[in-house]
């Protein structure tokens, strides 16, 4: 069975302390890793698509990177407004659908 | 358009009402799914519509009712709902195939 784990549950960060959120997963055959960002009582919000270990994508302060086992979003000289929740989910295995992580809650302290 | 757009953003109900979800989009995807989320938990996949038709139901209690009237709508009917069944309810479309998804805001239901 798929399985998606994040760590840390909870990261409080001052502004522009660069961190890392990690995400391991377990799929067979994976079809794609996707790192989303959800802010309270919304949606979650579509960041990244990663497909083969060793790609690596970029947005604004945010870098996702993958490997055989995990996938790391690290995060560059953060700001307040980065403060949300990042959830990982990998697509694979029998089932096309999306299996999410727990998340991480990322509060970015001015 | 690429937004999803779900009704009403907020929901309260007794136990014994009938009430439904809608969710639209036009953007084309061909792929749309229910999912549940409760407070600092990740989505629970629901439904899943791929073309129209029923493709993923993920052994959800028969008081959820998914319906897909046609490629841009998708409605989930609820009939006496338990107060456990009050969460986020998010709707979410995508192309098939390994994309990310475009969510709605939610639904917060609450079942009173």
């Amino acid at each position: 069975e798929d399985q998606v784990t994040q760590s840390p549950e909870a990261l409080r960060l001052q502004e522009g302390e660069s961190s890392s959120l990690n995400c391991s997963y377990t799929v067979s055959g994976l079809r794609g890793l996707f790192w989303y960002r959800q802010d309270p009582g919304k949606g979650p919000e579509f960041l990244f698509t990663l497909y083969s270990a060793g790609e690596e994508k970029e947005k604004e302060r945010l870098k996702a990177t993958l490997t055989k086992k995990e996938s790391f979003l690290h995060i560059t000289a953060p700001k307040p407004e980065d403060s949300a929740t990042y959830l990982c989910a990998v697509q694979g295995g029998s089932n096309n659908d999306m299996r999410f992580g727990a998340g991480t809650r990322l509060t970015v302290k001015p | 358009d690429t937004e999803v757009t779900q009704t009403p953003k907020h929901l309260v109900m007794g136990m014994t009402n009938k009430k439904s979800l809608k969710c639209e989009q036009h953007m084309g995807h061909r792929a749309m799914y229910w999912y549940k989320q409760k407070a600092k938990k990740p989505p629970e996949l629901m439904f899943v519509y791929s073309y129209e038709k029923l493709s993923i139901n993920e052994s959800v209690p028969s008081r959820f009712s998914p319906e897909c009237p046609n490629s841009s709508l998708l409605n989930l009917h609820l009939h006496a709902l338990q107060p456990e069944d009050s969460a986020l309810y998010l709707c979410a479309s995508s192309q098939r195939g390994p994309q990310g998804y475009t969510f709605g805001s939610g639904t917060r239901l609450t079942v009173v």
